[in-house]
């Protein structure tokens, strides 16, 4: 059987279509998240963040959720381009420990 | 945001040398930076935090006599990866706390040990 960490979960989205990436963290007391995109041989970006005070944040075509009751997060990408195409990664940290904790990632896929 | 330079991008070497891994916060002064590894199609892993001034602090699990971990000044870190075997290999990305706590990553280090 296959080992857990070796395939990423994948997410195929046709260019033009919204993407959804979800996102379910570990720790009951994180209260600040960052989205990163990740491309190939390449260092994480800063995507977007959003404090536990929130429940919803957006940016230039992205949005983050925030439920708190099930601990999940979720990236919303508006009109998907093929730039987009990369893994993302949610973050999560608590205040004042400076450590983040990292999901296991999501390739999205843009289908021409 | 922090802009972080990391160096080199990519490095090949034989088993049993060691290999150094800077990592240059070009327009903040770091006290703190952070190295992770992140295997193929995998999530980062936090290895160490580098504290300029004082020793750093390794996550369990990483030898530190293995990844040695300098931070002689704000803006300077480096990782030294000593006596590389192929179990080595991986990508090793640095990273700083910019300003309101964020992230931010250098371009990552591919090291391949023969």
């Amino acid at each position: 059987g296959e080992s857990v960490g070796l395939h990423l979960p994948t997410l195929s989205v046709q260019e033009g279509d919204n993407s959804i990436i979800n996102c379910a963290y570990s720790n009951s007391a994180s209260d600040y998240f960052i989205w990163y995109k990740q491309e190939s041989g390449k260092g994480p970006q800063f995507i977007i963040d959003i404090r536990s005070n929130m429940d919803k944040r957006q940016g230039q075509r992205v949005t983050v959720l925030l439920n708190k009751t099930v601990k999940h997060l979720s990236l919303q990408i508006a009109a998907t381009q093929p730039g987009d195409s990369a893994v993302y990664f949610c973050a999560e940290n608590s205040s004042g420990t400076y450590k983040y904790i990292f999901g296991t990632g999501t390739r999205l896929k843009v289908l021409a | 945001g922090a802009v972080v330079s990391q160096h080199p991008s990519r490095v090949i070497c034989k088993s049993g040398t060691s290999v150094k891994i800077e990592c240059r916060s070009l327009d903040f002064q770091a006290t703190t930076m952070f190295w992770y590894r992140q295997f193929p199609k995998q999530s980062l892993m936090l290895m160490a935090t580098s504290n300029e001034g004082s020793k750093a602090t390794y996550e369990q699990g990483v030898e530190k006599d293995k990844f040695l971990i300098n931070h002689a000044s704000l803006t300077l870190s480096t990782l030294t990866v000593t006596s590389a075997h192929p179990e080595d290999s991986s990508f090793y990305i640095c990273s700083t706390l910019g300003l309101n706590e964020k992230l931010f990553f250098g371009s990552g280090t591919q090291l391949s040990v023969l």
